[in-house]
């Protein structure tokens, strides 16, 4: 069973630029997640999909940061403008249901400069 | 809020030796929770999880109990090897379907 992809793996941008993070879940996971994990810290979640609908976006800072699930399949998390304390890794996770354990991607490191 | 406490942050022992990392948790309606290992450059890979009406759970070298009186749980790694350094994360799922992460300990097992 293939895992969670995430794409792209690093990326490297000047603050209030903008940027985009790409997630393919497991085929077949109806819950979809997406968690900022600061150096040192754990993950956070920013924004939890149940097929295409949002059921939790209370930790998003909806001013800078949006996310959609088209079809409830692939998700894109989006970050305009960056600021610098946006720097951190981007976890995306899946799973079969709310309820159910959590497969994580590999992330997307992100620095702003 | 619902916040996740983690102790020690940062672990040592020798091979062979046992690990033993605690959380404790604010969601009394808290009800499933897991446990992840990430190593570097990786996302976190759950190794075990314990449900709200289990007290212990056993996979190996690795077990996790839960008190939910204390509202604590505990997991315990033995006869540890090299292969085991890595941050792991315990994490508490609330009554309203959030996983809530504690802040990790990064655990060295000395050859």
């Amino acid at each position: 069973e293939a895992g969670v992809a995430q794409s792209p793996r690093y990326k490297i941008i000047e603050k209030r630029q903008s940027v985009a993070f790409w997630c393919n879940p497991i085929s077949g996971h109806a819950t979809l997640y997406w968690y900022q994990q600061i150096l040192g810290q754990g993950p956070k979640l920013l924004i939890q999909f149940q097929n295409n609908g949002v059921v939790d976006d209370s930790q998003l800072p909806k001013d800078r940061f949006s996310a959609e699930r088209l079809k409830g399949v692939d998700s894109t998390l989006k970050i305009q403008p960056a600021k610098l304390e946006d720097s951190a890794v981007y976890l995306c996770a899946s799973s079969f249901h709310r309820d159910y354990e959590q497969y994580f991607g590999p992330g997307t490191r992100l620095t702003v400069t | 809020g619902e916040n996740v406490e983690q102790h020690p942050s940062t672990l040592s022992v020798q091979e062979g030796d046992s690990a033993v990392i605690k959380c404790t948790y604010s969601d009394s309606a808290s009800n499933y929770f897991p446990w992840y290992k990430q190593e570097l450059g990786k996302g976190p890979q759950l190794i075990i999880d314990i449900r709200s009406n289990v007290g212990e759970k056993k996979d190996q070298r690795i077990a996790v109990t839960l008190n939910k009186t204390a509202k604590h749980f505990s997991l315990h790694i033995t006869e540890t090897q090299p292969e085991d350094s890595a941050v792991y994360f315990c994490a508490a799922h609330t009554g309203g379907f959030k996983t809530i992460f504690g802040a990790g300990t990064r655990l060295f097992v000395k050859a």
